[in-house]
């Protein structure tokens, strides 16, 4: 099968700008999560969706965003950039069976917000 | 703030030797994954050990699990250069919800 891909690759953004970033998962896969890491903070988990719906939200602000389309696929937007939203956000997905299973990354696209 | 903690940072070995991370976490939990991440890519998971576990074996890799210390290490065997990567272990809680917590990592360069 193939793995999760995510597009683009790489971005580069002005602050106030918004942005939207695409994850495609593994085939079969029903849920897709998606995390923010930065040098500072580590990994971070951004949000869930499983089944066209948010089942799970971390701890940020309502300018991330995101969905998920009945196949699966996902975006995540960002609005009004700022510059410390530069970081590698990455996308995972599992079957989605039971919350807590083993996550499948894909490589990720890194965000330059200037 | 960080549910888990690796230790060290970073670790510098040779070829051959044995690697060991840490992890460190502070509420009860379900379960316990270490992934690995080459410079900048995404995270490949290596090992999920749940709560009622003590030790688990994939190849080269060697997990325990203490939950008495809330506390798991990650053991590699006989390690390689291609094994330089950062390891980060996951936690996730045993209250029902699923916010999945990542630790900030352990940089570990294996030297040919």
């Amino acid at each position: 099968k193939a793995g999760v891909t995510q597009t683009p690759r790489y971005l580069i953004k002005t602050r106030g700008q918004q942005v939207t970033l695409s994850c495609s998962p593994i085939s079969g896969h029903r849920s897709v999560s998606w995390y923010q890491q930065t040098p500072g903070q580590g990994l971070q988990f951004l949000f869930e969706y499983f089944s066209e719906t948010q089942r799970n939200k971390g701890n940020f602000p309502g300018r991330f965003s995101g969905r998920q389309f009945s196949n699966s696929r996902s975006e995540m937007n960002v609005s009004t950039l700022e510059l410390g939203d530069s970081a590698l956000y990455l996308c995972a997905s599992s079957p989605g069976a039971g919350q807590q299973e083993t996550q499948y990354f894909g490589p990720g696209t890194r965000l330059l917000v200037l | 703030s960080q549910q888990g903690e690796e230790d060290p940072q970073a670790l510098s070995i040779q070829e051959g030797e044995n690697a060991t991370m840490n992890c460190s976490y502070k509420t009860s939990i379900n379960n316990l994954q270490w992934y690995r991440q080459n410079s900048g890519r995404g995270l490949v998971h290596l090992i999920l050990i749940r709560s009622n576990e003590r030790e688990k074996h994939s190849g080269r890799l060697r997990v325990t699990l203490d939950t008495s210390k809330k506390s798991s290490s990650l053991l590699i065997t006989a390690s390689r250069a291609a094994d330089t990567a950062s390891y980060f272990c996951a936690t996730d809680g045993a209250g029902g919800s699923y916010i999945p917590t990542f630790g900030r990592g352990t940089s570990l360069i294996v030297h040919p």
